[in-house]
């Protein structure tokens, strides 16, 4: 069965732009999970979406949002970006089972860079 | 406030010897417990998780945890290191908050394995 998949893996932007990243789950998996890793802050939690809608949402600020699709694919989106938002993006997949406590997958990650 | 502590930032161990990366949490209600690993320019990997039950789990790769409620640890062990062992542990809770599962992720051990 294959990964998570994110795409793309690297990305550079400018200040001001935006960005989309996208997120391919395990297949069968329904929940997506989106977390942003630095150096200085660690692993944080930005949003989970599970059959197209969000259920969960970090502190993070407006400008970063996501979306599910159909097919459980998740993209997130980072408006008028600021240097500080260079991290590694990671997306997350889990089954979601009644009763169940789920386990997370994670794909490699999509390093942006924000010059 | 959920809350997630791990208090070395890197763990030196020789190989062949008995490692120990230290996790304490804090969480309102029953903890749902995880450790990852994350070895350079990767994403995560699932090593194992507690939910209930006996409070030692066992992992892949040789890795274990027990769960000490009354201290609000989870440590992570394995009996005799590898150099291949070497690698950024995390530790993360997963707990209901507001009505959501909530997950926290520590700051990350840096495990180094020495020949």
């Amino acid at each position: 069965k294959a990964g998570v998949t994110q795409t793309p893996r690297y990305l550079i932007k400018t200040r001001g732009q935006q960005v989309t990243l996208s997120c391919s789950p395990i297949s069968g998996h329904r929940s997506v999970s989106w977390y942003q890793q630095t150096p200085g802050q660690g692993l944080q939690f930005l949003f989970e979406y599970f059959s197209e809608t969000q259920r969960n949402k970090g502190n993070f600020p407006g400008r970063f949002s996501g979306r599910q699709f159909s097919n459980s694919r998740s993209e997130m989106n980072v408006s008028t970006l600021e240097l500080g938002d260079s991290a590694l993006y990671l997306c997350a997949s889990s089954l979601v089972l009644a009763g169940e406590v789920e386990t997370q997958y994670f794909g490699p990650g999509t390093r942006l860079l924000v010059l | 406030a959920q809350s997630v502590a791990q208090p070395e930032d890197q763990v030196n161990v020789a190989e062949g010897n008995p490692l120990t990366v230290k996790c304490t949490y804090s969480v309102s209600g029953n903890p749902y417990l995880f450790w990852y690993v994350q070895y350079p320019n990767r994403g995560l990997q699932f090593l194992l998780k507690y939910i209930t039950g006996d409070n030692l789990v066992k992992g892949s790769y040789g890795f274990e945890a027990e769960f000490n409620k009354s201290q609000t640890s989870f440590h992570l062990k394995k009996p005799s290191a590898l150099v291949s062992d070497s690698a950024l542990y995390f530790c993360a809770v997963r707990a209901a908050s507001g009505g959501y599962q909530k997950v926290t992720f520590g700051i990350g051990t840096k495990l180094q394995v020495i020949p």
